[in-house]
């Protein structure tokens, strides 16, 4: 049981480059979350996804893209990355909505150069 | 716009001294209400939760939290603090009938022997 898995754990682009950050749990929840954290800021919402299927918009998501792929991946994608980007995501789960607890991946560190 | 505010940037106590981290939300219901650890290089790890009924939760590694509506807020305390809670902490909060999470900025606290 692995919990929640991202990659890649480091990752260092060029200015205009894209990507995209991998998720997967293995807990069967329903709902995925992708957060980035900036020093001083705590963690931002980019995107979540309340169901396979579904995606909404968090506090941040200009310049980002997700897919829910299936009940077990969620994915984000930057087209074209920008110093402004660089940041620590993490990706979360939790089983059904607001009222549980989130469980957390390890994060990626992602500079843009 | 919904808020969680962490006061304290950065805390330090002696270990073996109380301690308490401040929260305040701002929401107009009742939250779910939330608080997290983080060790460096380290995903988050859920602490305790808040819901509903007694204003008084208890959490694991010997943390607690207290509700007070009136005051919109959620501390978090230790009554004796070891080396190894040495970590960032966040509030956050959960809003009902929406499927988003917002957090504060984070509290590092420090451990002196």
């Amino acid at each position: 049981n692995a919990g929640v898995t991202q990659t890649p754990k480091f990752q260092v682009l060029k200015t205009g480059q894209s990507m995209t950050l991998q998720c997967a749990q293995d807990m069967n929840h329903n709902s995925m979350y992708w957060y980035r954290q900036d020093p001083g800021m705590g963690l931002r919402l980019i995107y979540y996804s309340a169901s396979e299927g579904t995606t909404d918009k968090g506090e941040v998501p200009n310049g980002y893209n997700v897919s829910r792929l299936n009940k077990r991946e969620f994915s984000l994608r930057l087209e074209s990355a920008a110093p402004s980007q660089t940041s620590v995501y993490f990706c979360a789960s939790s089983a059904r909505d607001s009222r549980d607890e989130q469980y957390f991946g390890p994060g990626t560190r992602l500079t843009v150069t | 716009a919904q808020s969680v505010t962490q006061p304290d940037i950065h805390i330090t106590v002696s270990e073996g001294a109380s301690l308490e981290l401040r929260c305040n939300y701002s929401y107009g219901a009742t939250p779910y209400l939330f608080w997290y650890v983080q060790s460096p290089g380290q995903g988050l790890q859920l602490l305790l939760k808040y819901f509903s009924g007694d204003t008084l939760v208890q959490g694991i590694k010997g943390f607690e939290a207290e509700f007070k509506r009136s005051q919109s807020s959620f501390n978090l305390r230790k009554p004796s603090v070891h080396w190894s809670d040495a970590a960032e902490y966040f509030c956050a909060v959960g809003l009902y009938n929406f499927n988003k999470f917002y957090f504060g900025s984070g509290t590092k606290l420090n451990v002196k022997p």
